[in-house]
C-alpha cells in the first residue's frame, strides 16, 4: 500500500528527546488525521486537520505538536514524553470531512517506545 | 460518552467456514455512517465494508457482508468462506464526523 506513507516506522526515544513522526498521503486528499493506537484501547483520535488548517485537537497534551504544511503532509513533533505515550501512531487520510461520511485511509504507523 | 462495542476480543474460525463478529455502538442521532476496518498483522488499517445508516439495505462486498439493525444499534459483520488471510484485528467503527472505534476483535483463521 503506497497511498499513505508514514516514517519512520519504528522509533526509540528518550524522555528528553526531540523526534518528529511524518506521514505523506499520495491520494489527493484534503484531510489527514493522527490517532494514537494502545493494547486493548480503541484508537483515539488525536488531531484532524482539513485543508490544512486544525480542526481538532482531541485534549492532546502540548508535548505533541502537530504540523500540517500543505494536505499532503502532516506532521507530529514529539517532546519530553512519557512512558505512557509509547503506542503506535496511525497517520490517516480522507477527501474531506463530510460529516464523517468520507472514508479514512490509514498508513502504516510508526511504532513509539518512550523510555 | 458515545462507544463502540465489540464483545467478542478474540474469535476464531476454520478454513472456508463463515464467522460473524459482533459489533453494538451508542448513538442519539438518526444519520450516521458505520464501517467496519480490518488490521493485519503488518498493521495497515484498510476498510473492510461501510453502511450508510439510512439505508436499510446491508452492504455486502464480495464474502463480507453485514447485517445492520438500526433498532438495535447493533452492526455485525459476516466473513463467509474465511481464508488465511482473513487473519486479522477487526475494528468497528461508527462515525458522526469523526470515527469512534471498537476496541477491536482478533480473528484467527484455522488451515
Amino acid at each position: 500500500e503506497t497511498g499513505v506513507t508514514q516514517t519512520p516506522r519504528h522509533l526509540v526515544m528518550g524522555m528528553t528527546n526531540k523526534k518528529s513522526l511524518k506521514c505523506e498521503q499520495h491520494l489527493g486528499h484534503n484531510a489527514m488525521y493522527w490517532y494514537k493506537q494502545s493494547a486493548k484501547k480503541p484508537l483515539e483520535l488525536m488531531f484532524v486537520y482539513n485543508f490544512k488548517e486544525q480542526t481538532e485537537n482531541n485534549s492532546v497534551p502540548s508535548r505533541f505538536s502537530p504540523e500540517c504544511p500543505n494536505s499532503s503532509h502532516l506532521f507530529l513533533h514529539l517532546h519530553t514524553l512519557q512512558p505512557e505515550d509509547s503506542a503506535l501512531y496511525l497517520c490517516a487520510s480522507s477527501r474531506g470531512l463530510a460529516g464523517g461520511q468520507e472514508t479514512q485511509y490509514f498508513g502504516p504507523g510508526t511504532r513509539l517506545l518512550v523510555l | 460518552a458515545q462507544t463502540v462495542t465489540q464483545s467478542q476480543p478474540e474469535m476464531s474460525v476454520q478454513e472456508a467456514e463463515t464467522v460473524t463478529l459482533s459489533c453494538t455502538y451508542d448513538t442519539s442521532e438518526s444519520d450516521y455512517y458505520l464501517f467496519w476496518y480490518k488490521q493485519p498483522p503488518s498493521r495497515q488499517m484498510i476498510l473492510v465494508i461501510r453502511q450508510e445508516a439510512y439505508k436499510q439495505q446491508n452492504a455486502t462486498e464480495n464474502r463480507f457482508s453485514v447485517n445492520f439493525q438500526k433498532a438495535a444499534k447493533s452492526f455485525s459483520l459476516k466473513i463467509s468462506d474465511s481464508q488465511l488471510g482473513d487473519a486479522a484485528m477487526y475494528f468497528c467503527a461508527r462515525s458522526q464526523g469523526n470515527l469512534i472505534f471498537g476496541k477491536g476483535t482478533k480473528l484467527s483463521v484455522k488451515p
